[in-house]
Protein backbone atom coordinates (compact mmCIF):
# COMPACT_ATOMS: atom_id res chain seq x y z
CA UNK A 1 0.00 0.00 0.00
CA UNK A 2 0.63 3.50 -0.46
CA UNK A 3 1.82 3.53 -3.61
CA UNK A 4 2.30 7.08 -5.27
CA UNK A 5 3.19 7.59 -9.11
CA UNK A 6 4.14 10.32 -11.01
CA UNK A 7 4.53 11.18 -14.80
CA UNK A 8 6.85 12.06 -16.75
CA UNK A 9 9.10 9.86 -15.42
CA UNK A 10 12.01 12.45 -17.39
CA UNK A 11 10.67 15.37 -19.75
CA UNK A 12 13.17 16.98 -22.24
CA UNK A 13 11.76 20.80 -23.31
CA UNK A 14 13.01 23.30 -25.04
CA UNK A 15 12.49 27.00 -22.97
CA UNK A 16 10.07 28.85 -23.05
CA UNK A 17 7.50 25.63 -23.41
CA UNK A 18 5.45 24.87 -20.45
CA UNK A 19 5.72 21.38 -18.53
CA UNK A 20 2.98 19.66 -16.48
CA UNK A 21 4.29 16.84 -13.82
CA UNK A 22 1.62 14.82 -12.41
CA UNK A 23 1.75 12.84 -9.22
CA UNK A 24 -0.57 10.55 -7.83
CA UNK A 25 -1.47 8.38 -4.86
CA UNK A 26 -2.68 5.16 -6.25
CA UNK A 27 -4.17 2.92 -3.44
CA UNK A 28 -4.82 5.89 -0.39
CA UNK A 29 -6.20 9.36 -0.62
CA UNK A 30 -4.05 11.89 0.54
CA UNK A 31 -5.13 14.45 2.40
CA UNK A 32 -1.99 16.77 1.82
CA UNK A 33 0.31 16.68 -1.45
CA UNK A 34 4.14 18.05 -1.52
CA UNK A 35 6.55 19.22 -4.29
CA UNK A 36 10.08 18.79 -3.70
CA UNK A 37 12.98 19.76 -6.37
CA UNK A 38 16.50 18.18 -5.87
CA UNK A 39 19.34 19.75 -7.32
CA UNK A 40 22.45 17.12 -8.18
CA UNK A 41 24.01 16.25 -4.89
CA UNK A 42 21.99 18.57 -2.72
CA UNK A 43 18.85 17.40 -0.58
CA UNK A 44 15.40 17.93 -0.73
CA UNK A 45 13.93 21.24 -0.78
CA UNK A 46 10.12 21.65 -0.19
CA UNK A 47 8.76 24.14 -2.52
CA UNK A 48 4.67 24.19 -2.09
CA UNK A 49 1.92 22.18 0.36
CA UNK A 50 -1.26 21.99 -0.92
CA UNK A 51 -4.48 20.70 -0.02
CA UNK A 52 -7.36 19.24 -2.39
CA UNK A 53 -9.62 21.82 -3.21
CA UNK A 54 -7.31 24.78 -1.83
CA UNK A 55 -5.03 26.97 -2.84
CA UNK A 56 -1.16 25.64 -2.54
CA UNK A 57 1.17 27.21 -0.38
CA UNK A 58 4.38 28.50 -1.54
CA UNK A 59 7.68 28.17 0.12
CA UNK A 60 9.94 31.23 0.25
CA UNK A 61 11.58 31.94 -2.73
CA UNK A 62 9.29 29.88 -5.12
CA UNK A 63 7.35 31.76 -7.75
CA UNK A 64 3.28 30.68 -7.52
CA UNK A 65 3.10 32.18 -10.88
CA UNK A 66 6.21 29.90 -12.71
CA UNK A 67 5.19 26.95 -10.56
CA UNK A 68 1.53 25.88 -10.97
CA UNK A 69 0.27 23.59 -8.76
CA UNK A 70 -3.36 22.61 -8.47
CA UNK A 71 -5.04 19.57 -6.26
CA UNK A 72 -7.99 18.80 -7.94
CA UNK A 73 -9.11 15.77 -6.40
CA UNK A 74 -7.68 13.79 -3.20
CA UNK A 75 -5.54 11.29 -5.59
CA UNK A 76 -4.48 13.69 -7.79
CA UNK A 77 -1.97 16.84 -7.56
CA UNK A 78 0.06 18.64 -10.82
CA UNK A 79 2.90 20.72 -11.04
CA UNK A 80 2.90 22.67 -14.31
CA UNK A 81 6.44 24.72 -15.00
CA UNK A 82 5.52 27.73 -16.94
CA UNK A 83 7.29 29.46 -19.31
CA UNK A 84 11.05 26.86 -18.10
CA UNK A 85 14.42 28.00 -18.38
CA UNK A 86 17.17 26.08 -18.69
CA UNK A 87 17.53 26.97 -14.32
CA UNK A 88 14.47 25.36 -13.70
CA UNK A 89 15.65 22.00 -14.63
CA UNK A 90 16.51 19.26 -11.48
CA UNK A 91 14.84 16.39 -10.20
CA UNK A 92 10.90 16.98 -9.29
CA UNK A 93 9.48 14.90 -6.38
CA UNK A 94 5.91 14.57 -5.28
CA UNK A 95 5.19 13.04 -1.59
CA UNK A 96 1.49 12.10 -0.04
CA UNK A 97 0.33 12.01 3.42
CA UNK A 98 -3.04 9.74 4.22
CA UNK A 99 -3.09 12.08 7.55
CA UNK A 100 -2.69 8.17 9.27
CA UNK A 101 -0.91 8.39 12.85
CA UNK A 102 2.68 8.42 11.62
CA UNK A 103 2.31 11.44 9.66
CA UNK A 104 4.74 9.96 7.19
CA UNK A 105 4.73 11.24 3.84
CA UNK A 106 5.06 8.47 0.71
CA UNK A 107 7.01 9.73 -1.93
CA UNK A 108 6.79 9.81 -5.62
CA UNK A 109 9.46 8.23 -7.95
CA UNK A 110 10.53 11.77 -8.99
CA UNK A 111 10.61 13.65 -12.56
CA UNK A 112 14.01 14.50 -14.19
CA UNK A 113 13.12 17.95 -16.03
CA UNK A 114 15.58 19.48 -18.47
CA UNK A 115 15.16 22.32 -20.18
CA UNK A 116 17.55 23.15 -23.03
CA UNK B 1 12.34 27.40 12.26
CA UNK B 2 13.43 23.93 12.38
CA UNK B 3 17.16 22.84 11.01
CA UNK B 4 18.01 19.37 10.78
CA UNK B 5 22.10 18.48 10.48
CA UNK B 6 23.52 14.85 9.66
CA UNK B 7 27.44 14.18 9.99
CA UNK B 8 28.88 12.83 8.52
CA UNK B 9 28.24 14.37 4.95
CA UNK B 10 30.54 11.74 3.18
CA UNK B 11 31.57 8.64 4.35
CA UNK B 12 33.79 6.08 2.71
CA UNK B 13 34.16 2.91 4.48
CA UNK B 14 35.78 -0.89 4.11
CA UNK B 15 32.79 -3.44 3.79
CA UNK B 16 32.70 -5.88 6.97
CA UNK B 17 33.41 -2.33 9.19
CA UNK B 18 30.67 -0.85 11.63
CA UNK B 19 29.24 3.08 11.40
CA UNK B 20 27.31 5.55 12.56
CA UNK B 21 25.60 8.57 10.87
CA UNK B 22 24.04 11.18 12.91
CA UNK B 23 21.19 13.51 13.08
CA UNK B 24 20.81 16.80 15.28
CA UNK B 25 17.48 18.32 14.97
CA UNK B 26 17.21 22.01 16.41
CA UNK B 27 13.28 21.73 17.80
CA UNK B 28 10.93 19.56 19.87
CA UNK B 29 9.47 16.86 17.38
CA UNK B 30 9.14 13.03 17.98
CA UNK B 31 8.58 12.09 14.34
CA UNK B 32 11.65 11.03 12.03
CA UNK B 33 12.14 9.36 9.43
CA UNK B 34 15.72 7.60 7.72
CA UNK B 35 15.39 7.45 3.97
CA UNK B 36 17.84 6.19 1.32
CA UNK B 37 18.47 7.35 -2.55
CA UNK B 38 20.14 5.38 -5.48
CA UNK B 39 21.90 7.79 -7.93
CA UNK B 40 18.83 8.81 -10.23
CA UNK B 41 16.44 7.42 -7.73
CA UNK B 42 13.84 8.86 -5.41
CA UNK B 43 13.20 8.67 -1.72
CA UNK B 44 13.28 4.96 -0.25
CA UNK B 45 11.82 4.85 2.72
CA UNK B 46 13.74 3.41 5.51
CA UNK B 47 12.12 3.69 9.42
CA UNK B 48 9.68 5.87 10.74
CA UNK B 49 10.59 6.60 14.63
CA UNK B 50 7.57 7.76 16.64
CA UNK B 51 8.76 8.14 19.94
CA UNK B 52 11.56 8.83 22.53
CA UNK B 53 13.53 5.76 22.55
CA UNK B 54 12.31 4.52 19.37
CA UNK B 55 14.51 1.60 18.15
CA UNK B 56 14.21 0.03 14.36
CA UNK B 57 16.12 -2.49 13.03
CA UNK B 58 15.88 -3.78 9.17
CA UNK B 59 19.26 -6.25 7.77
CA UNK B 60 22.03 -4.38 8.79
CA UNK B 61 20.81 -0.86 10.01
CA UNK B 62 19.38 0.30 12.97
CA UNK B 63 18.03 3.25 13.62
CA UNK B 64 16.93 5.07 17.19
CA UNK B 65 15.57 8.48 17.89
CA UNK B 66 16.25 10.15 21.10
CA UNK B 67 13.88 12.83 20.99
CA UNK B 68 15.36 14.47 24.29
CA UNK B 69 18.74 15.19 23.26
CA UNK B 70 17.14 16.17 19.31
CA UNK B 71 19.25 13.17 17.68
CA UNK B 72 18.54 9.81 15.95
CA UNK B 73 21.14 7.65 14.69
CA UNK B 74 21.49 5.33 11.69
CA UNK B 75 23.84 2.27 12.52
CA UNK B 76 25.38 0.19 9.77
CA UNK B 77 26.41 -3.22 10.83
CA UNK B 78 29.33 -5.04 8.57
CA UNK B 79 28.64 -2.89 6.03
CA UNK B 80 28.28 -4.60 2.35
CA UNK B 81 28.89 -2.66 -0.84
CA UNK B 82 24.78 -2.86 -1.72
CA UNK B 83 24.51 -0.17 1.21
CA UNK B 84 26.06 2.61 -0.94
CA UNK B 85 23.63 5.65 -1.44
CA UNK B 86 22.87 8.66 0.05
CA UNK B 87 21.05 8.47 3.60
CA UNK B 88 18.63 11.25 4.75
CA UNK B 89 16.99 12.07 7.74
CA UNK B 90 13.64 13.90 8.03
CA UNK B 91 11.98 15.44 11.00
CA UNK B 92 8.43 16.60 10.96
CA UNK B 93 7.42 19.95 12.03
CA UNK B 94 5.47 19.60 15.15
CA UNK B 95 2.87 22.79 14.27
CA UNK B 96 1.27 24.19 11.16
CA UNK B 97 1.59 21.53 8.07
CA UNK B 98 3.49 19.63 9.60
CA UNK B 99 6.74 19.80 6.82
CA UNK B 100 8.91 17.64 6.58
CA UNK B 101 12.70 19.12 7.09
CA UNK B 102 15.52 17.33 5.84
CA UNK B 103 18.86 16.79 6.59
CA UNK B 104 21.60 17.43 3.96
CA UNK B 105 22.25 13.81 3.29
CA UNK B 106 25.33 11.72 3.99
CA UNK B 107 26.95 9.80 0.63
CA UNK B 108 27.94 6.45 1.78
CA UNK B 109 30.20 4.65 -0.37
CA UNK B 110 31.55 0.96 0.53
CA UNK B 111 34.40 -0.41 -0.87
CA UNK B 112 35.25 -4.32 -1.50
Amino acid sequence: GAVVSQHPSRVICKSGTSVKIECRSLDFQATTMFWYRQFPKQSLMLMATSNEGSKATYEQGVEKDKFLINHASLTLSTLTVTSAHPEDSSFYICSARAGRRTNEQFFGPGTRLTVL
Amino acid sequence: ELKVEQNPLFLSMQEGKNYTIYCNYSTTSDRLYWYRQDPGKSLESLFVLLSNGAVKQEGRLMASLDTKARLSTLHITAAVHDLSATYFCAVDEDWGAQKLVFGQGTRLTINP
